[in-house]
């Protein structure tokens, strides 16, 4: 298996852009989270989805940011638009519904927004 | 609730040495615990975890935890360091024992640094 994989890996932007993220969970995973981190406030939980449906997104920081579960396999993180302070690594990870103990985490993408 | 501390940012040992890396968690059900690492430039990679079996958790590139319920800990260790243990490190507890959703709370992270 490929395991999770994001892209892009790095994204420079300028302030007021709109970014995308993408990430195409591990096949038969039925769980997809979306995780930031940052050197102040490290990992931290964005979003999850259970079958593409979106269960928590308490942890998405304001209405610019916005993510979406179209299909099993891919998923979006969107922050329109962006600001400097959104500048972090973004991560997705995805788990089996049967194996509820361990999350597959993916490369990550480095957004640099300037 | 639920929470984690890691208790030191950076830890430096030389090689060959004692590895401890500390994780304290508070939890008002039985948890799930792990340890994840990241090396540089990559995301984070399963080392072990603890799921209420036995104590005392083997996982991989020699390391190990083990979970003591009368001091809520789950400190990771390793008897010989190498080089390339350097990395950051992630305790991390579950709230399966809750909502039963699998969310994972993160630890600050401690980045292990191992000198020649």
């Amino acid at each position: 298996d490929a395991g999770v994989i994001q892209s892009p890996r790095h994204e420079v932007t300028e302030m007021g852009q709109e970014v995308t993220l993408r990430c195409k969970p591990i096949s038969g995973h039925d769980y997809l989270f979306w995780y930031r981190q940052t050197m102040m406030r490290g990992l931290e939980l964005l979003i999850y989805f259970n079958n593409n449906v979106p269960i928590d997104d308490s942890g998405m920081p304001e209405d610019r940011f916005s993510a979406k579960m179209p299909n099993a396999s891919f998923s979006t993180l969107k922050i329109q638009p962006s600001e400097p302070r959104d500048s972090a690594v973004y991560f997705c990870a995805s788990r089996p519904q049967g194996n509820q103990e361990t999350q597959y985490f993916g490369p990550g993408t480095r957004l640099l927004v300037l | 609730a639920q929470s984690v501390t890691q208790l030191g940012s950076h830890v430096s040992v030389s090689e060959g040495a004692l590895v401890l890396l500390r994780c304290n968690y508070s939890s008002s059900v039985p948890p799930y615990l792990f340890w994840y690492v990241q090396y540089p430039n990559q995301g984070l990679q399963l080392l072990l975890k603890y799921t209420s079996a036995a104590t005392l958790v083997k996982g991989i590139n020699g390391f190990e935890a083990e979970f003591k319920k009368s001091e809520t800990s789950f400190h990771l260790t390793k008897p010989s360091a190498h080089m390339s243990d350097a990395a950051e490190y992630f305790c991390a507890v579950s709230d399966l024992g809750s909502s039963n959703t699998g969310k994972l709370i993160f630890g600050q992270g401690t980045t292990l640094q191992v000198k020649p």
